[in-house]
C-alpha cells in the first residue's frame, strides 16, 4: 500500500502571508502527482497536474513543483487570502496504481 | 457546463439495508470513479469505471459493487450496510482514463449515515 504523507496538518497564518506545504511520495515508478483543494461545503478542486520531474506550475499566487527523484511536492501559496482557506491535497499515482490521496493540510487564512 | 450531479446530497439507512448512489459525469467524461472519506481518513478509492466497464478497484469488500451505463453516468451499490459504512462517498469524472492529463472532477458528495 502506498504511504502519501503531507505535512503540516494543519497551519495558521496571518492575511498577506506566504506559506508552503509539502507531499511526501514513494520516489520509485513515479507516474504523476496532482493537487487540489477543498474548501468546506464545496467540492475538491483540481489544481495541478504534474508529471514530470522538475515540472514547475502556477495559477495566480498557488504555484507547486516536483521532485520525482527524492519523492516531494511543495504547494507555495503567495500572499495568502481568507479565501485561500480550504484543505490541499495531493493525490499521487505511480505505474500500476491507482490515484492515492494524502491525508491533505488545513489552511485557515486570518484576516 | 454542469458539473458532477451526486444524488441524493444526504441519505440515512439501517444495518443490513442496501443503497444505491448515482453519479452524473459531466458532459463527454467517459471515466468515473469513486472515493471514500470518513473521518481521519482520507480520500479512499472504491472503483473506476470507464466506457461501461469496469478498470481498477480499491480493498474494500464485495459489498461495494458499481456500474457505469452507456451515457457514463454510474451507480454505486453497497449491500447489507454496516454502520462503519458512514461516510461522505464522492463521485469524481474525467475526460481520460484515471484523470491522468486533466485531473478529475468531483461531484458534491453523498453524505451516508448507517444507524
Amino acid at each position: 500500500i502506498l504511504n502519501v504523507e503531507q505535512s503540516p496538518q494543519s497551519l495558521h497564518v496571518q492575511e498577506g502571508d506566504s506559506t508552503n506545504f509539502t507531499c511526501s511520495f514513494p520516489s520509485s515508478n513515479f507516474y504523476a502527482l496532482h493537487w487540489y483543494r477543498w474548501e468546506t461545503a464545496k467540492s475538491p478542486e483540481a489544481l495541478f497536474v504534474m508529471t514530470l520531474n522538475g515540472d514547475e506550475k502556477k495559477k495566480g499566487r498557488i504555484s507547486a513543483t516536483l521532485n520525482t527523484k527524492e519523492g516531494y511536492s511543495y504547494l507555495y501559496i503567495k500572499g495568502s487570502q481568507p479565501e485561500d482557506s480550504a484543505t490541499y491535497l495531493c493525490a499521487f499515482k505511480n505505474y500500476g496504481q491507482n490515484f492515492v490521496f494524502g491525508p491533505g493540510t488545513r489552511l485557515s487564512v486570518l484576516p | 457546463k454542469a458539473g458532477v450531479t451526486q444524488t441524493p446530497r444526504y441519505l440515512i439507512k439501517t444495518r443490513g439495508q442496501q443503497v444505491t448512489l448515482s453519479c452524473s459525469p459531466i458532459s463527454g467524461h467517459r471515466s468515473v470513479s469513486w472515493y471514500q472519506q470518513t473521518p481521519g481518513q482520507g480520500l479512499q478509492f472504491l472503483f473506476e469505471y470507464f466506457s461501461e466497464t469496469q478498470r481498477n478497484k480499491g480493498n474494500f469488500p464485495g459489498r461495494f459493487s458499481g456500474r457505469q451505463f452507456s451515457n457514463s453516468r454510474s451507480e454505486m451499490n453497497v449491500s447489507t450496510l454496516e454502520l462503519g459504512d458512514s461516510a461522505l462517498y464522492l463521485c469524481a469524472s474525467s475526460p481520460d482514463l484515471r484523470g491522468l492529463y486533466s485531473g478529475y472532477t468531483f461531484g458534491s458528495g453523498t453524505r451516508l449515515t448507517v444507524v
